[in-house]
């Protein structure tokens, strides 16, 4: 079965400076990989997706990640990290198109910004 | 154009009533899948569906639980005699199919509180 661990249940960063959230995944194919944002009173926003190909992606907000097979990770950084980037962040990996594509989620990561 | 809406946004209960949840896909969205948010259990999935049917309900935590759809839009989750750990917020998110690989667009969730 799949499973997803975010090791760091909150992250506490000043504004201005550089974010990384820790994503390992457990799955036994080519895995879909995904980060959600959540803020405040808010549904999940998508804001990056691997599915393929070079490893290094780019999403929305000035945000990326980078797929690693060999320490089935999927970190998110961000190198400048504004007040608005304070959420709650959702690593998840999605099932193959034959379970339907359901997600599973990690645990998630609170982000605290210090002004 | 119109996300996807879920209703109520809060929904109090007691202990033993049934609830109903409704979700509102995107037009033309196929695929709809229900999640629970809860403290203890992170970010979970239980059932989705792919029109009307309901190929996986493997999420579905007690059968209690049950969900259905109709037209191949909205969808009603409905809870029978609610318990106390049926405290959560559901949501709700919807695709274009199930084939390949589409974004899922989520609802703001029901905040449900059984007393």
């Amino acid at each position: 079965a799949q499973s997803v661990t975010q090791p760091d249940i909150h992250i506490t960063v000043s504004e201005g400076a550089s974010l990384e959230l820790r994503c390992n995944y457990s799955y036994g194919a080519t895995p879909y990989l995904f980060w959600y944002v959540q803020s405040p009173g808010q549904g999940l926003q998508l804001l990056l997706k691997y599915f393929s190909g070079d490893t290094l992606v780019q999403g929305i907000k000035g945000f990326e990640a980078e797929f690693k097979r060999s320490q089935s990770s999927f970190n998110l950084r961000k190198p400048t990290v504004h007040w608005s980037d304070a959420a709650e962040y959702f690593c998840a990996v999605g099932a193959d198109e034959a379970a339907g594509n359901k997600l599973t989620f990690g645990g998630g990561t609170r982000v605290l910004v210090k002004p | 154009g119109a996300g996807v809406s879920q209703s109520p946004s809060n929904k109090v209960t007691e202990k033993g009533k049934d609830v109903e949840l409704r979700c509102d896909p995107i037009s033309g969205h196929t695929a709809l899948y229900w999640y629970r948010q809860s403290l203890g259990q992170g970010l979970e999935f239980l059932i989705y569906f792919q029109g009307n049917s309901a190929p996986d309900k493997s999420g579905l935590p007690s059968d209690r639980f049950s969900a259905e759809r109709t037209g191949g839009s909205v969808s009603t989750l409905t809870i029978q005699r609610t318990q106390q750990e049926d405290s959560a917020v559901y949501l709700c998110a919807s695709s274009l199919s199930t084939g390949g690989w589409n974004e899922q667009f989520f609802g703001p969730g029901t905040r449900l509180t059984v007393l």
